[in-house]
């Protein structure tokens, strides 16, 4: 089965931080999905990313996917302490997806 | 409405109690999922259906079995809640074939706590 690694598993940045969160694969991706969640919440979709080399950004978040498609990076400009929670990233594998263990990201303003 | 209601949001039980998470949904999708999420661990797939009649098990089954009643109802029971079935659960639903992705929508939760 697909395994996916994120790292760092926490992170804690001061207000105006840049920030990169990654997401190495055991296998090639089909199709990696970043999402966030607030603590106890639900998870928000972000981004999806499927080509090689590719890169999506929206707002202060810029995700990208290598060329061999085994890993991933959410970049995060300028942070803010909404930007605060839980990352992970998902990859996709005959129609289901398998998750990372996840990235808390806690931004002191 | 949430596109994707799950009942109840929080539960507490004891050991060995029958347990049954409901999981609804307005967007017409045909996929279906439940997930289970434990700190440090992320998000690790019980079951998933992609349509009425197709039930599939996830990486961590055991202990639990799904029913999907309609297309916009997947519930999940717990026969005989055990103290490690503590966590909070999540349904998801996703259709590959309107946007080409699979991209998943979730649910806010169902926290369980099995005393």
């Amino acid at each position: 089965s697909q395994e996916l690694e994120q790292s760092p598993q926490s992170l804690i940045v001061q207000e105006g931080k840049n920030l990169t969160i990654n997401c190495t694969s055991s296998k090639t991706l089909y199709g990696l999905y970043w999402y966030k969640q607030k603590y106890g919440e639900g998870l928000i979709f972000l981004m999806m990313l499927q080509k090689g080399g590719e890169e999506k950004s929206h707002e202060k978040i810029t995700a990208k996917l290598d060329e061999k498609k085994q890993q991933s990076s959410l970049h995060i400009t300028a942070s803010q302490p909404s930007h605060a929670g839980i990352y992970l990233c998902g990859g996709s594998s005959y129609g289901k997806l398998t998750f990372g263990q996840g990235t808390i990201l806690t931004v002191h303003p | 409405d949430a596109d994707v209601t799950q009942t109840p949001r929080n539960r507490i039980t004891k050991t060995g109690k029958r347990i049954m998470l409901e999981c609804s949904q307005t967007k017409g999708h045909d996929r279906m999922y439940w997930y289970r999420q434990d700190p440090g661990l992320g998000l690790r797939l019980i079951y998933y259906s992609f349509d009425v009649k197709d039930i599939n098990k996830g990486e961590i089954s055991d202990g639990y079995s799904v029913s999907r009643q309609a297309q916009a109802k997947f519930s999940l029971s717990l026969e005989s809640a055990i103290p490690n079935q503590t966590a909070l659960y999540f349904c998801a639903t996703s259709d590959l074939k309107l946007s080409g992705a699979n991209v998943l929508t979730f649910g806010a939760g169902s926290r369980l706590t099995v005393l």
